[in-house]
């Protein structure tokens, strides 16, 4: 079964701290990955994705994604994060942007 | 860049009753739409994809009778719940892909619904 797992609901990162959330997947087929981040009371914004070549992706805001396929991870990172990167994030897999399925998103707040 | 306005944001309903909820593309063409749910603790959960001009494929498990889906133009898709009942509550996304862009999709903002 088609599935994504985000091992993190909650996390909770003072500024300047780096960051990390996991991303598992399950997925049969030509795999892409999404990294989309929802601020408080706005839209779901991509962030990045992956698609195919360099498995080590750049997104905006300093973000950067790793597709590790023998690890079926696709983990965020950012090495030092600020009190505006406080958001919802959601990992999601997909052939292409079709029918995107969902993890259930971390909550992650930096405090000042 | 690209918008996608979804309204209402928020409806209360009585049970029995039947909901109208619209998206909108506002500055691109959207040949196809997706609708999504969301409980609370969960992920996005899919329930259809919506295709101007033809008829919405919904997924395994979803009503198609109870949400109804409309997608008239190219830049407006609808989603209607009908006859209501409180386990419908739930948080209602929509999404459109944008054919300029490789694809690219944008969300809504999203319509809390709660129905009493």
């Amino acid at each position: 079964a088609q599935s994504v797992s985000q091992h993190n609901h909650h996390v909770i990162l003072s500024e300047a701290a780096s960051l990390e959330l996991g991303c598992n997947y399950s997925y049969g087929g030509t795999v892409n990955l999404f990294w989309y981040v929802q601020y408080p009371g706005q839209h779901l914004q991509l962030l990045l994705k992956y698609f195919s070549g360099d498995p080590l992706v750049k997104g905006i805001k300093g973000f950067e994604a790793e597709f590790i396929k023998s690890k079926f991870s696709f983990n965020l990172r950012k090495p030092s994060v600020q009190w505006s990167d406080t958001a919802e994030y959601f990992c999601a897999v997909g052939g292409g942007y079709n029918k995107l399925i969902f993890g259930a998103g971390t909550r992650l707040a930096v405090h000042p | 860049g690209a918008v996608v306005s979804q309204h209402p944001s928020r409806v209360i309903c009585k049970s029995g009753t039947s909901v109208k909820i619209e998206c909108r593309s506002l500055d691109f063409q959207a040949t196809t739409m997706f609708w999504y749910r969301q409980f609370p603790k969960q992920s996005l959960m899919l329930m259809a994809t919506s295709n101007e001009g033809s008829k919405a494929t919904y997924e395994q498990g979803v009503e198609k009778d109870k949400f109804l889906i409309n997608h008239a133009s190219l830049t407006l898709s609808t989603l209607t719940v009908t006859s209501a009942h409180p386990e419908d509550s739930s948080f209602y996304i929509c999404s459109a892909r944008d054919g300029r862009e490789r694809g690219k999709l944008f969300f809504g903002s999203g319509t809390q619904l709660s129905v009493l």
